[in-house]
């Protein structure tokens, strides 16, 4: 089964509007860390934001907020007042607590578009 | 920038040929991952090293090798390539094993072989 899934391939969103990308997740874990990553058109991978999974609030960061369902197990992204720069791929990732190591899993990811 | 360093950003090689990717983690972060990217495979984990010891390994060829030298740097050894392994590979590194540690990115080398 697939650890990461991000159901939408390709999203549009009008400039300055909110856009949520869905991520969920599987694990049996009980401590594990949720992440999210945009990934522009020039490749590098950037860090956004972290959720643990016992954080019991949701994590924000400047224009970006984590939508955290623990029991539903998904990890949803909220971008609000979407600017053009936000047009990149994003990629949602967990970390789970595991004796072979502690890589990130990635989902498939979604391209975001921004429309001015 | 992510503070993590990887060269080269280009390469541009022949098949049977051998390479090598060279990163240089965050200061003071003791793992190293590398991840390749590619169209039909997506973001793979391929092996972490910790504090110079190999951790955990995952889709990685045996045609690739890995290593974490005492001063932290990491090598990403390709041999005997192949049309297949051009993609983009990551280092990443973080400071230690723990789930909330993010594991930050260097902007990646692009690998075409051709």
């Amino acid at each position: 089964a697939q650890k990461i899934t991000q159901t939408q391939p390709g999203m549009f969103v009008q400039e300055k509007e909110a856009v949520t990308l869905d991520c969920t997740y599987d694990t049996s874990d009980q401590s594990y860390g949720l992440f999210w990553y945009k990934q522009p058109s020039s490749g590098e991978m950037i860090f956004l934001i972290y959720q643990g999974s016992y954080d019991e609030q949701n994590a924000t960061e400047g224009r970006y907020s984590l939508n955290f369902q623990k029991a539903r197990k998904s990890a949803n992204l909220v971008i609000s007042a979407s600017q053009l720069g936000d047009s990149a791929m994003y990629f949602c990732a967990m970390r789970e607590h595991n004796n072979a190591g502690n890589m990130l899993t990635f989902g498939g990811g979604t391209r975001l578009m921004v429309k001015p | 920038d992510s503070g993590v360093t990887q060269t080269p950003k280009h390469l541009i090689t022949a098949t049977g040929q051998r390479v090598t990717l060279r990163c240089s983690p965050r200061s003071g972060d003791l793992s190293v991952y590398w991840y390749q990217q590619s169209l039909d495979q997506g973001l793979q984990f391929l092996i972490q090293y910790y504090n110079g010891e190999e951790r955990a390994k995952g889709n990685i060829l045996e045609r690739f090798s890995a290593q974490q030298f005492p001063d932290l740097h990491s090598e990403l050894n390709l041999s005997s390539l192949e049309l297949g392994d051009s993609a983009l590979y990551f280092c990443a590194s973080s400071v230690g094993g723990g789930t909330g540690n993010t594991i930050y990115f260097g902007e990646g080398s692009w690998l075409t072989v051709v």
